[in-house]
Parts: C-alpha cells; sequence; structure tokens
C-alpha cells in the first residue's frame, strides 16, 4: 500500500485569507506529482504537475512547490476567494505503469465571503 | 463540446442486474482510465487502457468488466450489481506520449444507485 498523506483534512477560511496545505508522498521512485481541484458536484480537474525538485508552478493566485528529495509538496492560495472552495487532490505517479496515479484523501477548502 | 463525457450520468437499478457504463473522449488521448469515487470521495483506480490494451487492473472483482472498441472508448459493464457497487464512477483519459506531465482529463461522472 503506497500512502499519499493530504493535511489538513478540511480547512475553513475567510475571504481575502491567504491558505497553504500539503502533501507528502514517499520519495524514493518518484516520476511526478499532480493537484487537482474539485469541486463538488463536478469532476477534478488539473491544476499541476510537476515533475522537478524545487520545481515552483503557477496559475493565478495558486502556486504549488515541490520538494522530491523530502518527499512532499505545498500549494498555497493567495487572498481566497469563495470560488476557491474545493477539494484539493494530489497524486502520485511513480513512473512504474503507464498512468497510475496514487491519490491522496484530499484537502477540503471551504472559503466564507 | 464536452472532452470526456460519461453515459447515463445517473443509473438506479436493483440488485442482481447487469449494467454497462459508456465513457467517450474526443481529445485523441492514447489511454483512458475508470476510477472509482468511494463513500468518502476518495478516489481508487479501477482500470486503465492504452490504446485497447489493458494496462491497469486493480484488485476489482471480476463482476467488473472493462471494453476498449477503440481507443476514444471505454465501457464498463457490472455484472450481478451488489449493494456495495453504488459510488459514483468517473472516466478519465490522458495523453501519455511518453513525455512527462500527463494530466488526466475526468469526465462527469456517473453515479450508480444499487438498491
Amino acid at each position: 500500500i503506497l500512502n499519499v498523506e493530504q493535511s489538513p483534512q478540511s480547512l475553513h477560511v475567510q475571504e481575502g485569507d491567504s491558505t497553504n496545505f500539503t502533501c507528502s508522498f514517499p520519495s524514493s521512485n518518484f516520476y511526478a506529482l499532480h493537484w487537482y481541484r474539485w469541486e463538488t458536484a463536478k469532476s477534478p480537474e488539473a491544476l499541476f504537475v510537476m515533475t522537478l525538485n524545487g520545481d515552483e508552478k503557477k496559475k493565478g493566485r495558486i502556486s504549488a512547490t515541490l520538494n522530491t528529495k523530502e518527499g512532499y509538496s505545498y500549494l498555497y492560495i493567495k487572498g481566497s476567494q469563495p470560488e476557491d472552495s474545493a477539494t484539493y487532490l494530489c497524486a502520485l505517479d511513480r513512473g512504474s505503469t503507464l498512468g497510475r496515479l496514487y491519490f491522496g484523501r484530499g484537502t477540503q477548502l471551504t472559503v466564507w465571503p | 463540446d464536452t472532452a470526456v463525457s460519461q453515459t447515463p450520468k445517473y443509473l438506479v437499478t436493483q440488485m442482481g442486474n447487469d449494467k454497462s457504463i459508456k465513457c467517450e473522449q474526443n481529445l485523441g488521448h492514447d489511454t483512458m482510465y475508470w476510477y472509482k469515487q468511494d463513500s468518502k470521495k476518495f478516489l481508487k483506480i479501477m482500470f486503465s487502457y492504452n490504446n485497447k490494451e489493458l494496462i491497469i487492473n486493480e484488485t476489482v472483482p471480476n463482476r467488473f468488466s472493462p471494453k476498449s472498441p477503440d481507443k476514444a472508448h471505454l465501457n464498463l459493464h457490472i455484472n450481478s450489481l451488489e449493494l456495495g457497487d453504488s459510488a459514483v464512477y468517473f472516466c478519465a483519459s490522458s495523453p501519455l506520449d511518453g513525455t512527462r506531465g500527463d494530466e488526466q482529463f475526468f469526465g462527469p461522472g456517473t453515479r450508480l444507485t444499487v438498491l
């Protein structure tokens, strides 16, 4: 069993707050780390795919960093808005089986107006 | 102009029945997947196909049988439905052209309820 851990499990913030959450994964046999955004009653949508140690990616107010040596990735949201409310999933690709992703259980973010 | 589509969106059926869920992608991707979302919203991989060839076959009861008639379609057939099969099933696709960064594109999900 391969554990991809996400913390916290849920998070409630006020509009305008900045927030961050963590994805931890085994550092051995790393190939890529995915972040997905999953709104209620919709389907997951890819935010980032990160492959290199030290990678930093940004999309609008959302950014992510990657440390493959210690096995973690952070997702940051600057100035949270109610429309950022969603579950954020990370998924590890170890490169051993084509397309096989190991998903974490997600961090559920609620942004209050 | 839906990229990954699934039918039906909702499926309510009796225990013991056989049912199918269809998935189609118009992205030209080589690889397609079926995931099951459990009651705690956890996504579990069930199957994947690459160019109609089965790649991933997780520990899934053999009542579940995927079929890929061509690389744009991956259907899921479930025999002898059980109460525990009730879940949301997501189809996904990815290009997997050999470069890293192959994000997966998910369909809207099919909510299966077994009574």
